[in-house]
C-alpha cells in the first residue's frame, strides 16, 4: 500500500525556519518524481515545489522561490523541504505528493500543518 | 502560466441530481493533461480523472470526465451523499507544474 507521511509542522514566528519531511512506502521512491503542494486555511490548492526522481530537475512557485528549497533521500526514501524566511502567507497545510512525468498527483499524504505567527 | 478557473463556485443540489462542473484554461491544454480531485473536509485530495477524460484507480463511474483544448467539465451522473465536496481542477503538461483551479464546492440543497 502507498503511504506518505508528512511530519514537521508547527508554530514557528515570521523569519524563522521549518523542514518538512515526507516519509514514502510501500512504492519504489526513486522511480517517481515528488512534490509539495499546500492549502492555505478556507483557500484552495497551490502546487509550492517538484522535484525529479534522481534531483536532476527542481521547480518552485514563484511564492516561494528563494526561501524554499525541495530535496529528497532516495536511500531513505524521504522528501524534505526546507523552509527558510517565512511569513504569516506560508501558513498552510503542506502535502506531499507523487507523480510521473505528465501524470498527475495520484497518492498524496495528508499533511502537515505549518503556522506562521508571532 | 496557465491559469484555470472554475465555475460555479458552489453548486447546491440534492443527492440524487446530477452535477456539471466546468473547468477553463486561459490556453489550450497540451494533450489533454487535465486532472480532477476531490477534497473532503479535513482529507487530502484525492485523484478522480487524469488525462481529462479517464477514471482513477477504484473511482465510480457515476464520475466522469469529458473536454480538450482550453474547457473541460467534470460530470457526476447521480450525486450520492459521499460526494459532497470540494473539485479542484489541474492541469500537468506544463510549467509551473500542477496548476490548480480555484475549486468548486458541491453542497446539499
Amino acid at each position: 500500500e502507498v503511504q506518505l507521511v508528512e511530519s514537521g509542522g508547527g508554530l514557528v514566528k515570521p523569519g524563522g525556519s521549518l523542514r518538512l519531511s515526507c516519509a514514502a512506502s510501500g512504492f519504489t521512491f526513486s522511480s517517481y518524481s515528488m512534490n509539495w503542494v499546500r492549502q492555505a486555511p478556507g483557500k484552495g490548492l497551490e502546487w509550492v515545489s517538484s522535484i525529479s526522481s534522481s534531483s536532476s530537475y527542481i521547480y518552485y512557485a514563484d511564492s516561494v522561490k528563494g526561501r524554499f528549497t525541495i530535496s529528497r533521500d532516495n536511500a531513505k526514501n524521504s522528501l524534505y523541504l526546507q523552509m527558510n524566511s517565512l511569513r504569516a502567507e506560508d501558513t498552510a497545510v503542506y502535502y506531499c505528493a507523487r507523480d510521473r512525468e505528465l501524470a498527475p498527483l495520484d497518492y498524496w499524504g495528508q499533511g502537515t500543518l505549518v503556522t506562521v505567527s508571532s | 502560466e496557465i491559469v484555470l478557473t472554475q465555475s460555479p463556485g458552489t453548486l447546491s443540489l440534492s443527492p440524487g441530481e446530477r452535477a456539471t462542473l466546468s473547468c477553463r484554461a486561459s490556453q489550450s491544454v497540451s494533450s489533454s493533461y487535465l486532472a480532477w480531485y476531490q477534497q473532503k473536509p479535513g482529507q487530502a485530495p484525492r485523484l478522480l480523472i487524469y488525462g481529462a477524460s479517464s477514471r482513477a484507480t477504484g473511482i465510480p463511474d457515476r464520475f466522469s470526465g469529458s473536454g480538450s483544448g482550453t474547457d473541460f467539465t467534470l460530470t457526476i451522473s447521480r450525486l450520492e451523499p459521499e460526494d459532497f465536496a470540494v473539485y479542484y481542477c489541474q492541469q500537468y503538461g506544463s510549467s509551473p507544474r500542477g496548476t490548480f483551479g480555484g475549486g468548486t464546492k458541491v453542497e446539499i440543497k
